[in-house]
């Protein structure tokens, strides 16, 4: 069975602060991803890894970076928080290089900036 | 850019109701697509996938959607509800062949399932 899991169900923070959020997969995927959900709008891409140390741009990466030292753990870093990164954060993973497959969630991160 | 787009967002049924849910997507091209679904404090998972093949798919729990492609369409659909269906349901699609590996995710739909 494919285990995302996520450092945090929930997180406070300060505007301001340096926000890690970490995310583990446990199925040897090649591809994770970080999307943010919120009411209304649905889920949306701010970046994804396709391999370690790779990364590219989703549709909303303004604010945010990634790192992926590890094939199995694919972090999302807010620089600078700011209130209008109050959201829910997931995580995702999936087996696939060449095509869009089927993607594993994790329980997601809410997260608060105060 | 891609989009995805359901136009019910949110949704109240009595049990046994039959449920359609409408997804539409925009890219003319080879797709794969996906109906995800969040219930009440849990991940999100999948429902069901069309890649090729039937354009009817059968997923987990009595779900099916239909794949359209002259209408860019792939609603879901159930032909009686229960109150456990409360979830928000998400449709998404990827496009192989632009080499979007990522989905792009419609805005969901709330449904509520009145006993």
């Amino acid at each position: 069975d494919v285990k995302v899991t996520q450092s945090s169900r929930y997180l406070v923070k300060r505007t301001g602060e340096k926000v890690f959020l970490e995310c583990v997969q446990d199925m040897d995927h090649e591809n994770m991803f970080w999307y943010r959900q919120d009411p209304g709008l649905g889920l949306r891409l701010i970046y994804f890894s396709y391999d370690v140390k790779m990364k590219e741009k989703g549709d909303i990466p303004e604010g945010y970076s990634v790192s992926r030292e590890k094939k199995e753990r694919f972090s999302l870093i807010l620089e600078s928080a700011s209130t209008n990164q109050t959201s829910m954060y997931l995580c995702a993973s999936s087996p696939d290089r060449d095509r869009g497959g089927e993607q594993y969630f994790g329980p997601g991160t809410r997260l608060t900036v105060t | 850019a891609q989009s995805v787009s359901q136009h019910n967002h949110h949704v109240i049924l009595s049990e046994a109701a039959s449920l359609e849910l409408g997804c539409n997507y925009s890219y003319g091209g080879t797709v794969n697509l996906f109906w995800y679904v969040q219930y009440p404090g849990q991940h999100l998972q999948l429902l069901l996938k069309y890649f090729s093949g039937d354009p009817l798919v059968k997923g987990i729990k009595g779900f099916e959607a239909e794949f359209i492609k002259s209408k860019f369409s792939f609603n879901l659909r159930k032909p009686s509800v229960q109150w456990s269906d409360t979830a928000e349901y998400f449709c998404a699609v990827t496009s192989p062949d632009t080499g979007r590996r990522a989905l792009t995710f419609g805005s969901g739909t709330r449904l509520q399932v009145q006993p």
